[in-house]
C-alpha cells in the first residue's frame, strides 16, 4: 500500500513554455501531498505543502505564480511550472500522507519527475 | 531551528562490509519523528523506518539496524553484511511544523562494491 505515481518521469521542454506534473496517490486518499524540489547531488528541499481544497503553502522564497500548485481531489494535485526557463530544470518529487499531514505521518514518495528547459 | 546534519558525504564499502551512516538532528520540539529514505539511481525516495522521540529502543529489520539515542540527539543507520544493491543516498530527516513537512540532511552517498 500507499502507493504515490507521477507523471511524467521525464520532461523536455522549450524555454517559455509551461510543463504540467501530476501526482497521484493510488490507493489512499491523501489530504496533504508535498511538493520537492531536487537539484544534482543534493538534498531535497520542500516547495510547497499542497492541501486539498486549498490554496498551497510556499516555502519562502518560492514563487507562487512560477510553481502553480493545484490539489482538486483526495488523490490527485498537480505542479505546473510556468514560463519555464533552464534554471527550472530540476527533479521535482511529490510525496503524500496517509492523513492529516501532521507531523506523526510518514510520507511516501512519488518516482520524480526530471524537468530539462532547454 | 530545526536541522538536520548527515556529515557523511561519501562512503564506499566492500560487500559483506557492515557499514553505519550517521545522522544528528536539532530540533526544540519535545515530540518528533525521524526518518530514513533511500534513494537508489532512479530517483525515487524509499520508506525505510519512522522513529517516534519517545520510543529510544532500537530496531532491526533484516540486515538493516538504527540506533536512537536522545541524550546525543542521533539516529544512526547500520546496514550489516551490506550489498551491491545497497548502493544508493541514504537520507535522514526529522518531522516538524504544523502541516507535517519534513526537514531533511544532505544525505550519504553509499557505494558497495563488488
Amino acid at each position: 500500500g500507499a502507493v504515490v505515481s507521477q507523471h511524467p518521469s521525464r520532461v523536455i521542454c522549450k524555454s517559455g513554455t509551461s510543463v504540467k506534473i501530476e501526482c497521484r496517490s493510488l490507493d489512499f486518499q491523501a489530504t496533504t501531498m508535498f511538493w520537492y524540489r531536487q537539484f544534482p547531488k543534493q538534498s531535497l528541499m520542500l516547495m510547497a505543502t499542497s492541501n486539498e481544497g486549498s490554496k498551497a503553502t510556499y516555502e519562502q522564497g518560492v514563487e507562487k505564480d512560477k510553481f502553480l500548485i493545484n490539489h482538486a481531489s483526495l488523490t490527485l494535485s498537480t505542479l505546473t511550472v510556468t514560463s519555464a526557463h533552464p534554471e527550472d530544470s530540476s527533479f521535482y518529487i511529490c510525496s503524500a500522507t496517509l492523513s492529516g499531514g501532521i507531523s506523526t505521518d510518514t510520507q511516501y514518495f512519488g518516482p520524480g519527475t526530471r524537468l530539462t528547459v532547454l | 531551528a530545526q536541522k538536520v546534519t548527515q556529515a557523511q558525504t561519501e562512503i564506499s564499502v566492500v560487500e559483506k562490509e557492515d557499514v553505519t551512516l550517521d545522522c544528528v538532528y536539532e530540533t526544540r520540539d519535545t515530540t518528533y519523528y525521524l526518518f530514513w529514505y533511500k534513494q537508489p539511481p532512479s530517483g525515487e525516495l524509499v520508506f525505510l523506518i519512522r522513529r517516534n522521540s519517545f520510543d529510544e529502543q532500537n530496531e532491526i529489520s533484516g540486515r538493516y539496524s538504527w540506533n536512537f539515542q536522545k541524550s546525543t540527539s542521533s539516529f544512526n543507520f547500520t546496514i550489516t553484511a551490506s550489498q551491491v544493491v545497497d548502493s544508493a543516498v541514504y537520507f535522514c530527516a526529522l518531522g516538524g511544523g504544523s502541516q507535517g513537512n519534513l526537514i531533511f540532511g544532505k544525505g550519504t552517498k553509499l557505494s558497495v562494491k563488488p
